[in-house]
């Protein structure tokens, strides 16, 4: 039982560039999301998806796309990085979502946009 | 105004000290409350819900005051393992579907 995946645990881009960031969970959970986290700050919800077939935009959508490609999976797409994007993306999940349930974070994903 | 403000810290404590967080919140319709904790360079971590009455779990006691709409979490005996950043979460204005997390408070508990 991994919990919760993220793939790749670092990267470089350079501005313009496009990627993919991938999660997946094994516990069968409903509701996933991607936060981001900069020095200083808190997690930021970037998009959420509380279902299957459904995804919602957070407090920071801006400059990314994501798919939730079935129950365990769900992706973040950057489709031209820009060096505001660079920070730590934490992949989560929970059984049903907020605001009672525990939410399982992946290791994250550290990115620099050069 | 920050959704959820915290004192970033650090507080530095020897071992088996008593420390005392703080946290505050803008949205007085906020029902969750929750404490997590990040270890350095990885991912935060439910540490216990928040309770209206409190609660406590161990050496960890939360507490809610929703008239002044703050949160304290207290750590008792503290251990060298207690060292990490703690995160006041609470759900959004935005959506009740969404937490707000706080920048986090920086604990080291010296030896």
């Amino acid at each position: 039982n991994a919990g919760v995946t993220q793939t790749p645990k670092f990267q470089v881009l350079k501005t313009g560039q496009s990627m993919t960031l991938q999660c997946a969970q094994d516990m069968n959970h409903n509701s996933m999301y991607w936060y981001r986290q900069d020095p200083g700050m808190g997690l930021r919800l970037i998009y959420y998806s509380a279902s299957e077939g459904t995804t919602d935009k957070g407090e920071v959508p801006n400059g990314y796309n994501v798919s939730r490609l079935n129950k365990r999976e769900f992706s973040l797409r950057l489709e031209s990085a820009a060096p505001s994007q660079t920070s730590v993306y934490f992949c989560a999940s929970s059984e049903v979502g907020p605001p009672t349930d525990t939410q399982y974070f992946g290791p994250g994903t550290r990115l620099t946009v050069l | 105004r920050k959704e959820v403000e915290q004192d970033p810290g650090p507080f530095n404590v020897p071992e088996g000290a008593t420390v005392a967080f703080n946290c505050t919140y803008s949205n007085s319709a906020s029902q969750s409350f929750f404490w997590y904790r990040q270890d350095c360079r990885k991912e935060p971590k439910l540490l216990m819900s928040v309770y209206s009455s409190g609660n406590e779990d161990g050496r960890f006691t939360a507490q809610l005051n929703r008239a002044s709409q703050y949160i304290s979490l207290l750590i008792r005996d503290s251990k060298l393992s207690d060292s990490a950043t703690y995160l006041c979460v609470v759900n959004s204005p935005r959506s009740a579907r969404q937490l707000t997390f706080g920048s986090g408070t920086q604990l080291t508990v010296l030896p």
